[in-house]
């Protein structure tokens, strides 16, 4: 069964450093988001995309973070400088069209000392 | 802003009791989705409600979406160990098609 793929699982930085995640959709879907899961809460969204096209980034601190798709299939967040606030689970979810269930990948924890 | 809401936060039965967590839409939405989070794992989709007062069933549980399209509820019948996790309702930010704002979920223990 196709999975989303995510790496790295788990992630350790110092506050200022830069940290970067990958997102390998299902094949074939062309919606792809990032949320962001504190422990106790529910995802929260921080962009979407439709194909390449950011189509939602509303809730993206825009000072430090940054996503890109730029062939319209796998998609890197970046965090520029790392916050200790920002010490959560980052998930990454597709689906086949925007209107449809979305498949969550694993995953990446991370820890911000 | 939007914001959906879920009660209870926790909750802990012994096997074979019943389990239900309500969801609250602060505004109309066109469409609900509930999900499972096992501990340590990702959220995995259930189901999706439309209609009004839908009601849909998946063995021991059942979904149902208000009338007004505001709440929606899972109930499931006779709990099992493998219930076990946190279940999410979430509605879409603003119109259909659009990325989904979640509750902060209901975490279920069982203890057998």
């Amino acid at each position: 069964e196709a999975e989303v793929a995510q790496s790295p699982r788990y992630k350790i930085t110092e506050k200022s450093q830069a940290v970067a995640f990958w997102c390998d959709p299902i094949s074939g879907h062309a919606t792809l988001y990032w949320y962001r899961q504190i422990l106790g809460q529910g995802p929260e969204l921080l962009v979407q995309f439709q194909d390449e096209s950011v189509v939602d980034d509303s809730q993206l601190p825009k000072d430090r973070f940054s996503a890109e798709r730029l062939k319209g299939v796998d998609s890197t967040l970046k965090i520029q400088p790392a916050e200790l606030g920002d010490s959560a689970m980052y998930l990454c979810a597709s689906s086949p069209d925007r209107h449809n269930e979305q498949f969550f990948g694993p995953g990446t924890r991370l820890t911000v000392l | 802003g939007q914001q959906v809401m879920q009660i209870p936060q926790y909750q802990h039965v012994q096997e074979g009791e019943d389990f239900t967590t309500y969801c609250n839409s602060s505004t109309t939405l066109s469409n609900i989705q509930w999900y499972k989070q096992r501990p340590g794992g990702h959220p995995v989709f259930l189901i999706q409600l439309v209609k009004s007062g839908e009601v849909k069933k998946q063995k021991r549980l059942t979904f149902q979406f208000g009338e007004a399209k505001k709440n929606s509820s899972l109930h499931i019948t006779a709990t099992q160990t493998t219930d076990v996790g946190t279940y999410f309702c979430a509605g879409p930010k603003y119109q259909a098609g659009t990325a989904l704002i979640f509750g902060k979920g209901t975490t279920l223990s069982v203890s057998s």
